[in-house]
């Protein structure tokens, strides 16, 4: 069956780096895109981008450029979200999700929460 | 790019019937078919309802359905239930390549 088991939660300073993983199973890892979306406390939904998980390409939505940073370790199926020069304002919840055609995200991670204070 | 527009909540009764619409404009809900509603409790990961308008995936009840108008698309959940209380989001394809994010509608169950 098909998972996506993100890393667990951090507790990080202002001005530090934080990398969250997404782990794949169950299906080719390579076959579909994988996407980030960011949720604030007590807010919506905000799309950040996607990565080809064939060529490694990444695509980042606007406001999430700079800073942010799609990676991914294929051997593993695993896709990374690394901020850097973290900000209060970078607290919330990161899912990835894939991305089956078009905008049908079928399968989530259960979320990581990336906290910033200091 | 902006957020669709979906109002904040809407109420219901068991039983009953609710649509909650999600606004956007010609460049993302009205120029594609290519419109998701996503279910989330608290605490929990969004979970897929409707995708390319009016599909729903397999295991979604088929009181769940979605359709499109212009630039506003709809859900509409019919004989609601306690365990459909939850917040909604829809999103779209966008002419940018992008997607967007409707802000989220909270759904009570009186």
């Amino acid at each position: 069956q098909v998972q996506l088991v993100q890393s667990g939660s951090e507790l990080k300073k202002p001005g530090a780096s934080v990398k969250v993983s997404c782990k794949a199973s169950g299906y080719t890892f390579s076959s579909n895109s994988m996407n980030w979306v960011r949720q604030a406390p007590g807010q919506g939904l905000e799309w950040m981008g996607w990565i080809n998980t064939n060529t490694g390409n990444p695509t980042y939505a606007q406001g999430f450029t700079g800073r942010f940073v799609f990676s991914l370790e294929s051997s593993v199926s695993t896709a990374y979200l690394q901020i850097n020069s973290l900000k209060t304002e970078d607290t919330a919840v990161y899912y990835c999700m894939r991305d089956l055609s078009m905008l049908r995200f079928d399968y989530w991670g259960q979320g990581t929460l990336v906290t910033v204070s200091s | 790019q902006s957020a669709l527009t979906q109002p904040a909540s809407v109420s219901g009764s068991p039983g009953q019937s609710i649509t909650i619409s999600c606004t956007g404009t010609s460049s993302d809900v009205g120029g594609y078919n290519y419109v998701s509603w996503f279910q989330q409790h608290p605490g929990k990961a969004p979970k897929l309802m409707i995708h390319d308008v009016s599909n729903r995936p397999s295991g979604v009840s088929n009181r769940f359905s979605g359709s499109k108008s212009g630039n506003t698309a709809s859900l509409t959940i019919s004989g609601l239930q306690a365990e459909d209380e939850a917040d909604y989001y829809c999103s779209s394809y966008t002419s940018s390549s992008t997607v967007v994010f409707g802000g989220g509608t909270r759904l009570t169950v009186l």
